[in-house]
């Protein structure tokens, strides 16, 4: 049990479907974040809430959509992906400044969606 | 803007002995946190060590201890009695300590793949 759970954990999708992905944590974390894992890169960080509140938005396409209905639950709505959108979607939480935590609180991640695109 | 580089791509130890990982970052912030992260096949990014720039006593978790040279901004992994179970892909990562309304960003290194030889 990693406190952090993602579904699904594979997901193939065509250029023109919509899908979504899931993360939910069970730690009482206030922060949570979406990064994006691709090959020979280093980890992209893409969204962060904070109490369900989008707090940062990382030039991200409008392809991607998030959603934070409350602090345990964290959605990526995707439509209209590009084959260059392949990648790991990692989801991590932590208690972030405004729930108290320190700098140094680390981030929990996920086991990520391993997303292709075709 | 702050960047970390690991300038390994990959490093392969003897099973028992000790591997040492580099870790370089820029930053104009004289207050900050690093970390190292590792990430097994499952795919999940798990909390290694982490260090506050504030101390000038470098990390130790049981086999993994740092390297944290301030003005050189260098922040290298020791690991020792190199186990099979250690054998992943690692990352470093920076945070700032600025207390910011957002999230807790951290910003990644492009890893290291370890492999460790029986």
């Amino acid at each position: 049990e990693t406190g952090v759970t993602q579904t699904p954990r594979h997901l193939v999708m065509g250029m023109t479907n919509k899908k979504s992905l899931k993360c939910e944590q069970h730690l009482g974390h206030n922060a949570m974040y979406w990064y994006k894992q691709s090959a020979k890169k280093p980890l992209e960080l893409m969204f962060v809430y904070n109490f369900k509140e989008q707090t940062e938005n990382n030039s991200v396409p409008s392809r991607f959509s998030p959603e934070c209905p409350n602090s345990s639950h964290l959605f990526l709505h995707l439509h209209t992906l590009q084959p260059e959108d392949s990648a790991l979607y990692l989801c991590a939480s932590s208690q972030g400044p405004m729930g108290g935590g320190r700098g140094n609180s680390p981030l929990h991640f996920g086991n990520g969606t391993r997303l292709t695109v075709t | 803007a702050q960047t970390v580089t690991q300038s390994q791509p990959e490093m392969s130890v003897q099973e028992a002995e000790t591997v040492t990982l580099s870790c370089t970052y820029d930053t104009s912030e004289s207050d900050y946190y690093l970390f190292w992260y590792k990430q097994p096949p499952s795919r999940q990014m798990i909390l290694v060590i982490r260090q506050e720039a504030y101390k000038q006593q470098n990390a130790t978790e049981n086999r993994f201890s740092v390297n944290f040279q301030k003005a050189a901004k260098s922040f290298s992994l020791k690991i020792s009695d190199s186990q099979l179970g250690d054998a992943a892909m690692y990352f470093c990562a920076y945070r700032s300590a600025r207390r910011e309304t957002s999230g807790s960003r951290l910003t990644f290194g492009e890893g290291t793949q370890l492999t460790v030889n029986p």
